[in-house]
């Protein structure tokens, strides 16, 4: 099993709709965890860090369910500018990503 | 403050040629990685180090050398370019590599083999 794993999607959403995506871990001891946001395969840059229970910025709230080992991500009232991949990262030294959850918001 | 700076940006090969990637960090970082990335796949590690003198393998190893004789650069070596390699490479460094802290990620090299 990947130490992350993320559906790919794509999560085709509507402009204003809220969409949430998961993504599943495989070691217990991973302590944090990040998303990311990546446009067209250009750099990931960061855009929240999940420390324990949750974290909330603006319109992304992200939630950490270590009872059944997934992060949540969650945007509300989507814009244009919010379609890309996010991608999630966890684990300790060998720090692995998933494939990442693709958003397409629809005007 | 240049953060992580990935050399080339671009880069074409043949079959067979060898090239480093280059990857410099300007922030004391401790940890540093390589990972490719495939349409489809993800990021894939394929090297890591946790401090100069200090590298292990990853997910994805095999046709990739590494070495870390500073804490600033991490060079990557295709010793025998293969197509199999065509990808964008990233570069990625953070502050430790215990997986408490965020990576900073350079722009990437887009690699071609033909």
């Amino acid at each position: 099993r990947k130490e992350v794993e993320q559906d790919p999607g794509p999560f085709n959403v509507p402009e204003g709709a809220t969409v949430a995506f998961n993504c599943t871990y495989s070691n217990s001891a991973s302590q944090s965890f990040f998303w990311y946001r990546q446009d067209c395969r250009k750099e990931p840059k960061l855009l929240m860090s999940v420390y324990s229970s949750g974290n909330e910025d603006g319109r992304f709230t992200a939630q950490l369910n270590r009872a059944s080992q997934y992060i949540s991500l969650l945007i509300r009232d989507s814009k244009l500018s919010d379609s890309a991949t996010y991608l999630c990262r966890g684990g300790n030294n060998r720090l692995a990503f998933g494939k990442g959850n693709q958003v397409v918001v629809i005007p | 403050n240049a953060g992580v700076t990935q050399t080339p940006k671009f880069q074409v090969l043949k079959t067979g040629q060898s090239m480093t990637l280059q990857c410099a960090q300007d922030m004391n970082h401790e940890y540093m990685s390589w990972y490719r990335q495939d349409p489809g796949m993800g990021l894939r590690l394929i090297h890591y180090s946790v401090g100069a003198g200090i590298t292990d393998q990853g997910e994805v190893p095999n046709g990739y050398n590494v070495s870390r004789s500073t804490t600033e650069d991490f060079p990557l070596r295709l010793l025998s370019a293969a197509p199999s390699q065509t990808s964008v490479y990233f570069c990625a460094s953070s502050y430790s590599g215990d997986g408490g802290q965020p990576q900073h990620f350079g722009d990437g090299t887009r690699l071609s083999i033909l």
